[in-house]
């Protein structure tokens, strides 16, 4: 089983529209959660922590559930500037090793 | 607003020779990291570094690879012999702490011939 497991996409929405995507995860002990957006061939930029009780930051929201061990983000009212990869990413251990999903590509379309 | 500064952004060299990558972390963080990415591929850990030591290494960071925080800037990712299949972009990474978020330099596109 891959340790980080995303839907790789993509997903094709109309701007304004809602997408809704989720990654699981392996490792039980895992900690630390987050969504990061990648541009084509450009660093990864954090998006969101993810925390346990589900968190908001504008039009994107997080949700984690540890007993099912998956990760949801949820963008609303899509925008042509949210076209990119999200990859979902797992803090593995006591000293930070972030594991990376593939990413799920996003594509919002006039 | 803060940011990790990556230099070269782009290298080409000869097989068999060392590359330098280097790295200025944000300046109150703490851990250090070194990350990975061949082209559409995921992004892969390599090296973890804190109180100038290596915490944590990847299977891929073998005995060709080294890391240093040579001065209280600097943050390098030497490799000594490269090969071909070393042809990836590299991203140096910072975090406050150990579960805090990590925030990426804008990579290095390594190009072995």
């Amino acid at each position: 089983r891959k340790e980080v497991e995303q839907d790789p996409g993509p997903f094709n929405v109309p701007e304004g529209a809602t997408v809704a995507f989720n990654c699981t995860y392996s490792n039980s002990a895992s900690q630390s959660f987050f969504w990061y957006r990648q541009d084509c061939r450009k660093e990864p930029k954090l998006l969101m922590s993810v925390y346990s009780s589900g968190n908001e930051d504008g039009r994107f929201t997080a949700q984690l559930n540890r007993a099912s061990q998956y990760i949801s983000l949820l963008i609303r009212d899509s925008k042509l500037s949210d076209s990119a990869t999200y990859l979902c990413v797992v803090n593995a251990d006591s000293w930070g090793k972030l594991q990376f999903g593939a990413g799920t590509q996003v594509v919002v379309t006039p | 607003e803060p940011e990790v500064t990556q230099t070269p952004s782009h290298q080409v060299t000869q097989m068999g020779q060392e590359v330098i990558l280097r790295c200025v972390p944000i300046s109150n963080h703490l851990y250090f990291y070194w990350y990975r990415q061949i082209l559409g591929q995921k992004v892969e850990f390599l090296v973890s570094f804190y109180n100038n030591e290596i915490s944590e290494k990847s299977e891929i960071f073998d005995d060709q690879f080294s890391v240093e925080r040579p001065d209280g800037s600097n943050f390098t990712l030497k490799i000594r012999s490269t090969k071909l299949e070393d042809s990836a972009m590299y991203f140096c990474a910072s975090s406050v702490d150990r579960d805090t978020e990590a925030f990426f330099g804008q990579g290095t596109r390594l190009t072995v011939v």
